[in-house]
């Protein structure tokens, strides 16, 4: 079975500042993708990054980066320059590609304040 | 364009009835899936399709029926709704390649009275 923790229920940061929001994850498997997702006010859900689990490098899109951790299973989200459309609950999921589906997380509400 | 396309939006009904939510996908992904998200945001799989195949069905009431007519279509039927069904519906559909993950359609606000 496949498990997602994500710790912080809560976030907050100011507007133009860096924040972190933690993920951990279980699975027996080798084969997996890890992802964070965001999901605004407006409800839909919209991919942030991608993680293969075989590349060591960490991802990177914009101001969005991971710091992946394969041996301790930690996949950390960083936003660098905070935006108040940044606001939205963030989850982490994980794909093992032989169950075929992702395991989200349950959630950290980031809000951004101006 | 939208790629993942779900109606309805909303959908406010009584308990005991019978609704269905449509889902289509313009992207060309092999697979598609039903997800559950409660009150308490958290997210649940109930249903995987690949290519009209079932492959995944979660621990999910027989009342709850899906249907892939075609891959670039899946649909969730609901039988004898119960006010436990509110929920947000998500379908999403998964890539492949550098496209790897889901898209996921904007939900339907299922709420049961």
């Amino acid at each position: 079975a496949q498990t997602v923790t994500q710790s912080q229920p809560e976030m907050s940061v100011q507007e133009a500042e860096t924040v972190t929001l933690s993920c951990t994850y279980d699975t027996s498997e080798n084969n997996y993708y890890l992802f964070w997702y965001k999901q605004p006010p407006s409800r839909q859900m919209i991919l942030v990054i991608r993680q293969e689990a075989y590349k060591q490098q960490n991802a990177t899109e914009n101001r969005f980066s991971v710091n992946f951790q394969k041996a301790a299973k930690s996949f950390s989200l960083k936003i660098s320059d905070s935006q108040l459309g940044d606001t939205a609950m963030y989850f982490c999921a994980l794909f093992v590609t032989n169950a075929g589906k992702s395991t989200f997380g349950d959630g950290t509400t980031l809000t951004v304040k101006p | 364009d939208t790629a993942v396309s779900q109606t309805p939006k909303y959908l406010v009904t009584q308990m005991g009835n019978d609704k269905s939510i449509k889902c289509e996908q313009n992207l060309g992904h092999d697979t598609m899936y039903w997800y559950k998200q409660d009150s308490k945001k958290f997210l649940k799989i109930m249903f995987s399709y690949n290519n009209k195949e079932l492959i995944i069905n979660e621990t999910v009431p027989n009342r709850f029926s899906p249907k892939s007519p075609d891959k670039a279509h899946l649909n969730l039927h609901i039988n004898s709704l119960e006010l436990g069904d509110s929920a947000v519906y998500f379908c999403a559909s998964h890539g492949t390649g550098s496209y790897y993950g889901y898209t996921f359609g904007s939900g339907t606000r299922l709420t049961v009275v």
